[in-house]
């Protein structure tokens, strides 16, 4: 059983607003990741972390940032929300071996909507 | 770069066998997993492959093939519950690169 909590599930909030997402594990993995998904469509990685203090941009561009003071948590955050980040966020973790790194374990997602 | 070829539906009826294939273009390759995700669901692991050959885990099966950059699911004796979206990934570095996924509807 996965440990990966995301809140909140749900945020409508207004443009202009700042905004962070949570993200906590339990597993102790080093590794955790920020995904985009819109509906029907691919994930994309934002964000990824090896482990304490170590943040790197993923492939698709983001006015998000990302931290990781502590190895269970991994927020992310948006200074100034606008309708074009209207979409779901998936947290992910996994271990850092040459095989169990290829197994992610997601939480169940943060679906924002920006008005 | 990295980039994954996956079909983008398959639709199947009850009992059947389906087989969801993935080709990929990768420097430098870790293994090729696949994910499921139901709607508005969170993507749950379900097999990787490191060598070449077949993985086998109840229902599902995986296949890799390293020297035709090539992958498939298969998923026997088909039920409602199974219909899903489904991801192949490929590792570069410590990331995974996921496919655009196959839409999977199971009929009775």
């Amino acid at each position: 059983e996965a440990d990966i909590y995301q809140t909140p599930r749900y945020l409508v909030i207004g443009t202009g607003k700042k905004i962070t997402l949570e993200c906590s594990q339990t597993m102790g993995h080093d590794k955790m990741y920020w995904y985009q998904q819109d509906p029907g469509m691919e994930l994309h990685l934002i964000h990824y972390s090896y482990g304490v203090n170590s943040t790197e941009k993923g492939d698709l561009s983001s006015e998000s940032t990302v931290s990781r003071i502590r190895t269970e948590h991994f927020p992310l955050t948006l200074e100034s929300a606008r309708p074009s980040h209207t979409s779901q966020y998936l947290c992910a973790s996994s271990e850092s071996g040459t095989g169990t790194g290829n197994i992610q374990y997601f939480g169940a997602g943060t679906r924002l909507s920006v008005l | 770069g990295q980039s994954l070829e996956q079909p983008s539906e398959v639709t199947a009826v009850e009992g059947a066998i389906v087989q969801i294939n993935c080709t990929y273009q990768t420097s430098g390759f870790y293994g090729l997993s696949w994910y499921q995700q139901h709607d508005g669901g969170a993507p749950t692991f379900l097999s990787y492959n490191a060598l070449d050959g077949l993985e086998e885990t109840g229902r599902f099966s995986s296949f890799l093939s390293r020297s035709d950059s090539y992958g498939y699911l298969l998923l026997q004796e088909l039920q409602m519950k199974d219909s899903a979206s489904y991801f192949c990934a490929v590792r570069r570095g410590t990331a995974l690169i996921f496919g655009k996924g196959t839409t999977l509807s199971v009929s009775s």
